[in-house]
């Protein structure tokens, strides 16, 4: 058991470009999450998969914020036309179905959009 | 609508010094309520979870308790790498899978 990981850990990008964060989860966890987090804030659920299927969808991810989980295996969350508001820390988690307990969550990609 | 609100925002104690962490909520049914710890830069790790009011469970120099309204972060005679953000999530029994947080308080324990 390797944790979650999250790749890259931290990406500056100039406003108006498109980024990539990808996820990995836990190997025996079905269910997959993303939140952001800013600063001195709690995280916000964005969104998560079970398998391949994405079950729900915050209102907090507008028409530029696209995730998939293709196999039901790792994940990418795409931020479209950046803007400076989308600069946060995005947080991947992941649990099996079976188990209410705590999410394990990976040490998260620092958005930063310049 | 679901709601987590943590009390105080920012706490500093002196090494040794006991203290509690608030977590208020109202949620459409409980089905369970997480405490993690935060240090900077990293994920939230988790250090419990609760899932009726009268539950307490204890780790080390933490403990948490849960009632039907809010839940308690008991630090008894904390050190200083107790210093980190502490986190409150609630589960909706409605939902199956999403996390409603607090904004946190973070603690910082002095030598």
């Amino acid at each position: 058991d390797t944790g979650v990981s999250q790749d890259p850990r931290h990406k500056i990008t100039k406003r108006g470009q498109n980024v990539t964060f990808r996820c990995d989860p836990i190997s025996e966890h079905n269910r997959l999450y993303w939140y952001r987090q800013t600063l001195g804030q709690g995280p916000e659920f964005l969104t998560y998969f079970q398998n391949e299927a994405q079950l729900e969808k915050s209102r907090l991810l507008s028409d530029r914020f696209s995730a998939e989980r293709p196999k039901g295996s790792f994940s990418t969350l795409e931020i479209q036309r950046t803007e400076q508001g989308d600069s946060a820390m995005y947080l991947c988690a992941s649990s099996r179905r079976d188990r209410v307990d705590g999410y394990t969550f990976g040490s998260g990609t620092r958005l930063t959009v310049v | 609508e679901d709601q987590v609100t943590q009390s105080p925002e920012a706490l500093r104690l002196q090494e040794g010094e006991s203290s509690s962490l608030n977590c208020s909520y109202t949620v459409s049914g409980l089905r369970g309520l997480f405490w993690y710890r935060q240090d900077p830069g990293k994920g939230p790790e988790f250090l419990f979870t609760l899932y009726s009011a009268g539950e307490e469970k204890e780790k080390e120099r933490l403990k948490a308790t849960l009632t039907k309204k809010e839940s308690f972060l008991h630090i008894t005679a904390p050190k200083p790498e107790d210093s980190a953000t502490y986190l409150c999530a609630v589960q909706a029994a409605s939902n199956t899978g999403k996390l409603i947080f607090g904004q946190g308080t973070t603690l910082q324990v002095k030598p």
